[in-house]
């Protein structure tokens, strides 16, 4: 069975950094892509972009490239998705998800919530 | 940047009902078009890719069309579960997805 287990909720203040996860099992971690969605309050889905473990490859937003990196750990089957810097408009839900496709996601992780409130 | 723009925002319908939500793209995608289905407090769910794959273990009921701007997601007859939050994606750039459909009773 596919699992996507994330790390649990985060309560942050304006500038700091974070770095959440999202360990994955039941398939092949590096025959999959991992890709990260946002969902602020009440709002729709954004897709952030997504990464391949197999060799990294990385694919950005264009509209969130430099406020956020993503990456992965093929040695524990782990992506993460991380900031420098955060801002009150980064407070959302985070999901990660898998795919065998580049171009759609069929697991899905829990989410995690993410407040960045001074 | 691909705009994706669903309609309608909300529909309200009945058990039994047949239903369509229609997605467009700001330019031709081809068929890299997906939907999922989200319910109150849980992560979204794949029912249709590449426009009309319907995804292992999504019941029937539900399927998909379109190409190029145009795309429809059509439920034939609606059961309880399927009252949801319904989101178009588009796969042939970063990954847009539409503002979502609410569909209550």
């Amino acid at each position: 069975e596919v699992q996507m287990v994330q790390s649990g909720a985060e309560v942050k203040k304006p500038g700091e950094s974070l770095k959440i996860s999202c360990k994955a099992s039941g398939y092949s971690f590096t025959n999959y892509w991992i890709g990260w969605v946002r969902q602020m309050p009440v709002k729709g889905l954004e897709w952030m972009g997504i990464i391949y473990p197999f060799d990294s490859d990385t694919k950005y937003n264009p509209s969130l490239q430099g406020q956020v990196t993503i990456s992965a750990d093929k040695s524990i089957s782990t992506a993460y998705l991380q900031w420098s810097g955060l801002k009150a408009s980064d407070t959302a839900i985070y999901y990660c998800a898998a795919g065998q496709s580049m171009y759609y996601f069929d697991y899905w992780g829990q989410g995690t919530l993410v407040t960045v409130s001074s | 940047d691909i705009q994706m723009t669903q309609s309608p925002s909300s529909l309200s319908a009945s058990v039994g009902d047949r239903i369509t939500i229609t997605c467009r793209a700001s330019q031709s995608i081809s068929t890299y078009l997906n939907w999922y289905q989200q319910k109150p407090g849980k992560a979204p769910n794949l029912l249709i890719h590449s426009a009309s794959y319907l995804q292992s273990g999504v019941p029937s009921r539900f399927s998909g069309s379109g190409s190029g701007t145009d795309f429809t997601l059509t439920i034939s007859s609606l059961q309880p579960e399927d009252f949801a939050t319904y989101y178009c994606q588009q796969s042939y750039g970063a990954g847009a997805f539409g503002q979502g459909t609410k569909l209550d009773i």
